[in-house]
């Protein structure tokens, strides 16, 4: 089975400068996919970015980064010149390939993040 | 995009009645249904999968008898919660797979009250 493990409960960030969420997570599987969530108060789950395993390349969108290690199955979210409306939870996730056995959406704790004004 | 659609999105019930929890794929054809819950503050839980034109499987821990789901269709899911109590007020949320290789979708989520 696979676990993700985000170790910062909560996180505080002045606006506009750099906050990194840490995510570590456990699998004997080569090919997945993991994911950055964030649930505003809203509770709506909106997804952030996504990487998959066999690409290198680390994903970017726009603020948002990652630093995705598989080694030491490490994947990392930097957010950039941060906003206050990024004040949320954030979930790492983690899923095989839709498909394939077993294939769903485990979620890590959660880590969550004040911007402050 | 890919769009799920889900009603209610809050209720509020008395002990011992139950409610349905509805969840409907909109452009796409969802033959799975995940259906998740959330304590304030804590994570998704993943309660149960549910297959359109077969039985739900459910995650260790998880009454299917309390929480009845159904996949009528390619395009609706349903959770009964049954003789609800207060211990059963939660955030429930569905998601499905649009296809492979996208990241699955969510509904708005449902908040249940129980008194």
């Amino acid at each position: 089975a696979q676990t993700v493990t985000q170790s910062q409960p909560e996180m505080s960030v002045q606006e506009a400068e750099t906050v990194t969420l840490s995510c570590t997570y456990d699998t004997s599987e080569s090919n997945y996919y993991l994911f950055w969530y964030k649930q505003p108060p809203s509770r709506q789950m909106i997804l952030v970015i996504r990487q998959e395993a066999y690409k290198q390349q680390n994903a970017t969108e726009n603020r948002f980064s990652v630093n995705f290690q598989k080694a030491a199955k490490s994947f990392s979210l930097k957010i950039s010149d941060s906003q206050l409306g990024d004040t949320a939870m954030y979930f790492c996730a983690f899923m095989k390939p839709w498909g394939t056995s077993g294939s769903r959406l485990t979620f890590g704790e959660g880590t969550q993040l004040t911007v402050n004004p | 995009g890919a769009v799920v659609s889900q009603h209610p999105s809050w209720v509020i019930c008395k002990s011992g009645t139950s409610v349905k929890i509805e969840c409907r794929s909109l452009d796409f054809q969802a033959t799975t249904m995940f259906w998740y819950r959330q304590f304030p503050k804590q994570s998704l839980m993943l309660m149960a999968t549910s297959n359109e034109g077969s039985k739900a499987t459910y995650e260790q821990g998880v009454e299917k008898d309390k929480f009845l789901i159904n996949h009528a269709s390619l395009t609706l899911s349903t959770l009964t919660v049954t003789s609800a109590h207060p211990e059963d007020s939660s955030f429930y949320i569905c998601s499905a797979p649009p296809g492979t290789g996208s990241p699955l979708h969510f509904g708005n989520g449902t908040r249940l009250t129980v008194t």
